[in-house]
C-alpha cells in the first residue's frame, strides 16, 4: 500500500556513468516532482510535471533529463555523474488544483553516491 | 521571490520540555500555502500541516499545535511535553498560487529530544 514508491534506496557509482532513478505514485495524483537535498539537508525543487507534461524546470544541468511514461511514474535520469551530484533525490506528488496549493507526499529518497 | 527562513538550526531539549520551532517567510503573492514537514532520522519526509493564507486560525493537533500570524509572516509549530520520538529535522515549506504547487523549503531547524 505504498503511497510513493522510489527504485533503488541507495546507489553508488563512479564519475561519469549514467544513471537513473525510477518513481512511482499510488495516490491518483495528476503531478509528480523531483527535489534534491544536499549534505546539509537544503531541499530544492529540480522539476515537475503535471499529466506527463513539464512545468516546472528549475536551473539543473541538462545532464538531469526526467521523463514521465505516464501520470503514475516520473523517472530521472542523470548522463556523466559528477561528484556534486551526490545528494538524497526526493519524488513527490499531488494534485494540482489551481489555487488549492496541494499537499506533496514525497518518496522515501534515493541516496546517490559518486565516487 | 519567495523566501522561507528557520532561524534556529538546532535545538536540543530534555524530554517533556515544550519546544517552539520558528518559521519566518517571505512573499508578494496574496494567496500561498505554508506546509511543515518531519524528517525523522530514517530519512523520510512526513506531511505535518498545510495552512492557507486565508486561514489564521490556529490549530491543534494532540501535542502539536501551529501559530500562524500573517502580520508577522510566522508560521511557528510548537511540541508540548516532547518526546524522543520527535527527534528529527522539522521544514517549514511556502508555496505560491501561480508558481505550480512548488514548495520552497526553509533550512530546516534539527530538533534533540533527550531522555
Amino acid at each position: 500500500d505504498t503511497a510513493v514508491s522510489q527504485t533503488p534506496k541507495y546507489l553508488v557509482t563512479q564519475m561519469g556513468n549514467d544513471k537513473s532513478i525510477k518513481c512511482e505514485q499510488n495516490l491518483g495524483h495528476d503531478t509528480m516532482y523531483w527535489y534534491k537535498q544536499d549534505s546539509k539537508k537544503f531541499l530544492k525543487i529540480m522539476f515537475s510535471y503535471n499529466n506527463k507534461e513539464l512545468i516546472i524546470n528549475e536551473t539543473v544541468p541538462n545532464r538531469f533529463s526526467p521523463k514521465s511514461p505516464d501520470k503514475a511514474h516520473l523517472n530521472l535520469h542523470i548522463n556523466s555523474l559528477e561528484l556534486g551530484d551526490s545528494a538524497v533525490y526526493f519524488c513527490a506528488s499531488s494534485h494540482l488544483r489551481q489555487g488549492e496549493g496541494d499537499t506533496q507526499y514525497f518518496g522515501p529518497g534515493t541516496r546517490l553516491t559518486v565516487l | 521571490a519567495q523566501k522561507v527562513t528557520q532561524a534556529q538550526t538546532e535545538i536540543s531539549v530534555v524530554e517533556k520540555e515544550d519546544v517552539t520551532l520558528d518559521c519566518v517567510y517571505e512573499t508578494r503573492d496574496t494567496t500561498y500555502y505554508l506546509f511543515w514537514y518531519k524528517q525523522p532520522p530514517s530519512g523520510e519526509l512526513v506531511f505535518l500541516i498545510r495552512r492557507n493564507s486565508f486561514d489564521e486560525q490556529n490549530e491543534i493537533s494532540g501535542r502539536y499545535s501551529w501559530n500562524f500570524q500573517k502580520s508577522t509572516s510566522s508560521f511557528n509549530f510548537t511540541i508540548t511535553a516532547s518526546q524522543v520520538v520527535d527527534s528529527a529535522v522539522y521544514f517549514c515549506a511556502l508555496s505560491e498560487n501561480n508558481a505550480g504547487n512548488m514548495l520552497t523549503f526553509g533550512g530546516g531547524t534539527r530538533l534533540m529530544v533527550k531522555p
